[in-house]
């Protein structure tokens, strides 16, 4: 079964950059996957970061766009979130998660327990 | 961007009775593979959300047949027949046709 664990800074400064890691188990981030961030801010919905494939291409929200970076790391069998220029309306639960893909996705089918991170002075 | 829209907000169910949420996309999810890219969450309180349905109407892995999912193009719903205690929490519908996009989530909650 795969496994996920989000590893992250709990507090962070305005304007400062927010690095979150995934940590992935029995499962290798190299095999066909779709490797997502995904946030819920307080009282809202949840929404989209960005992903990262096996392959190492990358999408992420419009919205966003200008200040995420997904990288992945092989060795550790990991990939990460760098969100820069940070505000309070950054402050979340912070998911990393799989979308299971054949030839067509198939699913958030596994997600890691969230991080808070809360963006503050 | 593809925008979701869910209704209710919230929605009280009574044990054994069925219940339905609707979910409506701003643009068609219909691959030309003849496939709706639309996936149903259900987020339980304290706990990550996890995969019910995907492709519109397959269930996942481990889910209970008394959840089901149909529509088309734009308009989606998620049944839920006689519903049950460790059914409560927040359901999201969520889009992978263009990126990534949820649904407002709806609140399910026993009488």
């Amino acid at each position: 079964q795969v496994q996920l664990q989000e590893s992250g800074p709990g507090l962070v400064r305005p304007s400062e950059t927010l690095f979150v890691t995934c940590d992935v188990s029995n499962y290798s981030v190299s095999s066909e996957s779709l490797w997502a961030w995904i946030r819920r801010p307080p009282g809202k919905t949840l929404e989209w970061i960005g992903s990262i494939y096996h392959d190492g291409s990358t999408s992420s929200n419009p919205s966003l766009q200008s200040r995420v970076t997904i990288s992945i790391d092989l060795s550790k069998n990991q990939f990460s979130l760098s969100l820069r220029s940070v505000t309070a309306a950054d402050t979340a639960v912070y998911y990393c998660a799989r979308l299971k893909f054949g030839t067509l996705p198939l699913g958030l089918d596994s997600w890691g327990q969230g991080t808070v991170v809360s963006v503050s002075s | 961007d593809i925008v979701m829209t869910q209704s209710p907000l919230s929605l009280p169910v009574t044990p054994g009775e069925s219940a339905s949420i609707s979910c409506r996309s701003s643009q068609s999810l219909l691959h030309k593979n003849g496939y709706n890219f639309l996936e149903w969450y259900l987020q339980k309180p304290g706990q990550p959300p996890q995969l019910l349905i995907y492709l519109g109407s397959n269930r996942a892995s481990g889910v209970p047949d008394r959840f089901s999912g149909s529509g088309s193009g734009t308009d989606f719903t998620l049944k839920i027949s006689r519903v049950e205690s460790e059914d409560v929490g927040v359901y999201y519908c969520m889009q992978a046709l263009q990126g990534l996009t949820f649904g407002g989530g709806t609140q399910v909650e026993i009488k």
